[in-house]
C-alpha cells in the first residue's frame, strides 16, 4: 500500500514570494490534515479535511495560507505571501476514517525555507 | 495552549538498557494515545498506540503505558538499540479525529 505523498520535499524561496505543495494520502483515507513542524516543536494543526469538506482551519493563518482537497482526494496548501516564519516542514497526514481510535499516517514532509 | 507535554527534550542511553519516555496531557478527554518515531528529514511514522480503557500495550521491544489519573503516559523501550536513536513524539486524539502532539524527546543510544 502507497502511503502519504507530498510534493516537493525541498523549496526555498524568497518572503514575500508564494509558494503551493500538493499531498496525496493513502488510498481510501477520508480525512487528510495539513500539520506546520517548525524546527524543535511538535506538528500544529493547519486544516483538517473529512473528504472535501473542512474540519477544523481554526489555526491556519488564513491572510496568507490557503487549502483545498478538491474532490477529495489530493490536496494543495499554498502560502501568499511567504515571511520568514514560515520556514518548516509541511507535513501532510491521514487517516482512514472518523471515529476513535484512529491512526494517522504522516508523509515525508514538505520542507520549506523562507530567505 | 499545549495540551501534549513531553517536558525532557533530550534523552541519552546505552545500548541495551531500558529507554524510558514521558508524556504528559492536560484534557482528560483524550481517549486514544499513539507515539511517533522521527529519523532526520523523515516524516514522522506510527510506532504504538494505546486507549484509555487500557493501561498497557505492548509490540515487541515497545511498551506504552498509561495512567489515567496522573494524565500520564510514557513509552518503554528494551532492549534500547542504536536504530532507536530518533525523535519521540507522543500524540493524543481528541474529538473530531484532532490530533495534539507534544514538542518531542530526542532519543540517542550509545553504542
Amino acid at each position: 500500500e502507497a502511503g502519504v505523498a507530498q510534493s516537493p520535499r525541498y523549496k526555498i524561496i524568497e518572503k514575500r514570494q508564494s509558494v503551493a505543495f500538493w499531498c496525496n494520502p493513502i488510498s481510501g483515507h477520508a480525512t487528510l490534515y495539513w500539520y506546520q513542524q517548525i524546527l524543535g516543536q511538535g506538528p500544529k494543526l493547519l486544516i483538517q479535511f473529512q473528504n472535501n469538506g473542512v474540519v477544523d482551519d481554526s489555526q491556519l493563518p488564513k491572510d496568507r495560507f490557503s487549502a483545498e482537497r478538491l474532490k477529495g482526494v489530493d490536496s494543495t496548501l499554498k502560502i501568499q505571501p511567504a515571511k520568514l516564519e514560515d520556514s518548516a516542514v509541511y507535513l501532510c497526514a491521514s487517516s482512514f476514517q472518523p471515529g476513535p481510535g484512529n491512526t494517522i499516517y504522516f508523509g515525508e514532509g514538505s520542507w520549506l525555507t523562507v530567505v | 495552549d499545549q495540551q501534549v507535554k513531553q517536558n525532557s527534550p533530550s534523552l541519552s542511553v546505552q545500548e541495551g538498557r531500558i529507554s524510558i519516555l514521558n508524556c504528559d496531557y492536560t484534557n482528560s478527554m483524550f481517549d486514544y494515545f499513539l507515539w511517533y518515531k522521527k529519523y532526520p528529514a523523515e516524516g514522522p511514522t506510527f510506532l504504538i498506540s494505546i486507549s484509555s480503557i487500557k493501561d498497557k500495550n505492548e509490540d515487541g521491544r515497545f511498551t506504552v503505558f498509561l495512567n489515567k489519573s496522573a494524565k500520564h503516559l510514557s513509552l518503554h523501550i528494551v532492549p534500547s538499540q542504536p536504530g532507536d536513536s530518533a525523535v519521540y513524539f507522543c500524540a493524543a486524539e481528541g474529538t473530531g479525529n484532532q490530533f495534539y502532539f507534544g514538542t518531542g524527546t530526542s532519543l540517542t543510544v550509545i553504542p
